[in-house]
Formats: C-alpha cells, sequence, structure tokens
C-alpha cells in the first residue's frame, strides 16, 4: 500500500524567511501526482501545488516550490519570504491515476513576526 | 462556478441519534471522497466512488456508517446510531476521475455526538 510520510509535526519560520517542509512517500508505481495541501484555521483544505511524476522540472506557484526526487521518493515543499498567512497545517499527498489520494499526517507551521 | 458544497457546517446530536452529512459534487467532477479528520488520527479515508460506484469503503469504520450517491452529484454519509467517538471533522472532496488532477475539497461539517 502507498504510505505518505511526513516526519516533522511542527517548524517554525521567522516573517520575510524560507522554510522547507519534507515528504517522503512509498509506491511501486511510476505514474502518479504529488500534491501539497495547506488547512489554515478555517480548516479549509487548499491546494498549493501539484507535481507530475513523469516531468523533472520542479513545480513552483510565486513563493512555493517543490524539490522532487523521484528516486528518492521525497517531495519537499519550499516557503520563500514566509508571510504571516502561511500559517496553517500542510498536508502531502499521493495519488496514482483515477485512484484515491493517501495523505500525511500534517506538518503544523508556525510563522512568527 | 460553485466549489464543493458540504452541509450543515456544524452538527451536535445526541448519542444514539442518525446523522446526515451532505455533499454537492463540482459539476462534471466524477469522483467523490469522504474523509474524517481528528487530532489522534490525522486524514482517513472512509470512502470514494468513481462514477457513481463505491470503489473502496475499506475506511468506513463499521456497519454503523453508509454512504450513497443517488446521482452524479450529491452524496450523503449516514451514521445511525451515532456514537460520542464519531466525533470529528467530516470533508468530502470531489474530482475530475480521468488522469491525476487534484482533489477539491468541501469545507467541512463538524460533528460533536454528546
Amino acid at each position: 500500500a502507498q504510505t505518505v510520510t511526513q516526519s516533522q509535526p511542527e517548524m517554525s519560520v521567522q516573517e520575510a524567511e524560507t522554510v522547507t517542509l519534507s515528504c517522503t512517500y512509498d509506491t511501486s508505481e511510476s505514474d502518479y501526482y504529488l500534491f501539497w495541501y495547506k488547512q489554515p484555521p478555517s480548516r479549509q483544505m487548499i491546494l498549493v501545488i501539484r507535481q507530475e511524476a513523469y516531468k523533472q522540472q520542479n513545480a513552483t506557484e510565486n513563493r512555493f516550490s517543490v524539490n522532487f526526487q523521484k528516486a528518492a521518493k521525497s517531495f519537499s515543499l519550499k516557503i520563500s519570504d514566509s508571510q504571516l498567512g502561511d500559517a496553517a497545517m500542510y498536508f502531502c499527498a499521493y495519488r496514482r491515476a483515477g485512484n484515491q489520494f493517501y495523505f500525511g499526517t500534517g506538518t503544523s507551521l508556525t510563522v512568527i513576526p | 462556478d460553485a466549489g464543493v458544497i458540504q452541509s450543515p457546517r456544524h452538527e451536535v446530536t445526541e448519542m444514539g441519534q442518525e446523522v446526515t452529512l451532505r455533499c454537492k459534487l463540482i459539476s462534471g467532477h466524477n469522483s467523490l471522497f469522504w474523509y474524517r479528520q481528528t487530532m489522534m488520527r490525522g486524514l482517513e479515508l472512509l470512502i470514494y466512488f468513481n462514477n457513481n460506484v463505491p470503489i473502496d469503503d475499506s475506511g468506513m469504520p463499521e456497519d454503523r456508517f453508509s454512504a450513497k450517491m443517488p446521482n452524479a452529484s450529491f452524496s450523503t454519509l449516514k451514521i445511525q446510531p451515532s456514537e460520542p467517538r464519531d466525533s470529528a471533522v467530516y470533508f468530502c472532496a470531489s474530482s475530475r476521475g480521468v488522469g491525476h488532477t487534484e482533489a477539491f475539497f468541501g469545507q467541512g461539517t463538524r460533528l460533536t455526538v454528546v
């Protein structure tokens, strides 16, 4: 079965600094998608970024970027120029074609003013 | 385009009562997921449907839980009878089944069973 591991239950970052959240996954598939979701205190799950496994280029969305290492099955999220609004729980997720999503246990990010 | 819509947002009920949670999918989506979120267990997949057909219900805790998709755009999750340990936030999410697109989540229903 696929598993997604987030080894950092909590992280903190100074406002305007950069932080990296870690995620590893286990799969025998070669074709899949990876996602990072953000859940602020409002509890709404918001997609931050996604990565297609067949693409070598790392995905980027404004201040958010990923470091996708397919061989190592690693998918970390980098947040640059951290803002107070980035404070939230962040979930890493894996999905194979037309299949269910597997979520990690989440990393709680605190942004220090 | 409206997102995934869940109702109610909050539900408080007494132990033993029946609870029904509702979810309206995004138009054009054909995969539907029900998740439960608690502090202890995180996000747990309860069941998911493709084209109205339940594909995997192995996450449904027990017979007290049931989920249906009476049509392509609507789903219900029913708990009967409810117990205090069912207290959690229940999320519904939808996606396009073809390919590997992301899931779009509703705002969740916070259920409290007293």
